[in-house]
């Protein structure tokens, strides 16, 4: 069974503090991860990473896949509090569209 | 861009009362799932459609049942709600995957529903 897990569950910081979210998976036929930040609403895209050791970066936010090792990191730098937010990873894969998500980490941003 | 609209917003509902909640799309998207939300909590799967005429299960599918009559519509039903139905439940709709090509999945705003 396909398996998605993101640790830590949660996670309260400073701000400026520089954060690293993990999520490791266990899934037949991997084509892609992808984060999303969900703040009181629907999820929103951040990333999608398909092939390994490339880093993917937007601002303060970057992000980049071990195909080896199964997993993923989502870095924050510099923490603002609108990054406070539950980080969502899900994979997709070849043959089985079920899009799994992962736990999600909480991530609270203290000003 | 109207992207993906799910209807109601909110809801309330009596312990074994039914409803329908909607969600449509408007990309031409092949794939459309539908998850539930608990406080704190990621996303669960509980219906997910490849296409029109096909349903399959996901992680939570009991207490649910879903149609995909038309491409762009997939639906949610409860017919007799639970309590532990009590939820905020999203849509989601993505491309068909080609290959070297793919698109994430977009999202609906949610409806949040309360079984009382």
């Amino acid at each position: 069974e396909d398996k998605v897990v993101q640790s830590p569950l949660s996670l309260v910081v400073h701000e400026g503090d520089t954060v690293t979210l993990n999520c490791s998976y266990e899934v037949t036929n991997f084509r892609s991860l992808l984060w999303y930040k969900q703040e009181k609403k629907a999820p929103t895209f951040l990333f999608m990473l398909t092939s390994s050791g490339i880093e993917k970066k937007s601002g303060r936010l970057s992000s980049i896949l071990d195909k080896k090792e199964l997993f993923s990191i989502l870095n924050i730098t510099a923490t603002q509090t609108g990054d406070s937010a539950i980080y969502l990873c899900y994979i997709s894969n070849f043959g089985n569209e079920k899009l799994t998500f992962g736990t999600g980490t909480r991530l609270t941003i203290i000003p | 861009n109207a992207g993906v609209t799910q209807t109601p917003k909110f809801r309330v509902l009596k312990t074994g009362q039914s409803m329908t909640l909607l969600c449509a799309q408007d990309m031409n998207h092949e794939y459309m799932y539908w998850y539930r939300q608990d406080p704190g909590m990621g996303l669960r799967l509980i219906h997910y459609s490849v296409g029109e005429g096909t349903t399959a299960k996901g992680e939570v599918p009991d207490g649910y049942n879903v149609s995909r009559l038309k491409k762009q519509n997939f639906l949610l039903g409860l017919e007799s709600a639970a309590p532990s139905q009590t939820s905020v439940y999203f849509c989601a709709s993505s491309s068909y995957p080609s290959t070297g090509y793919y698109t994430e999945a977009f999202f609906g705003q949610g409806t949040r529903l309360t079984v009382v």
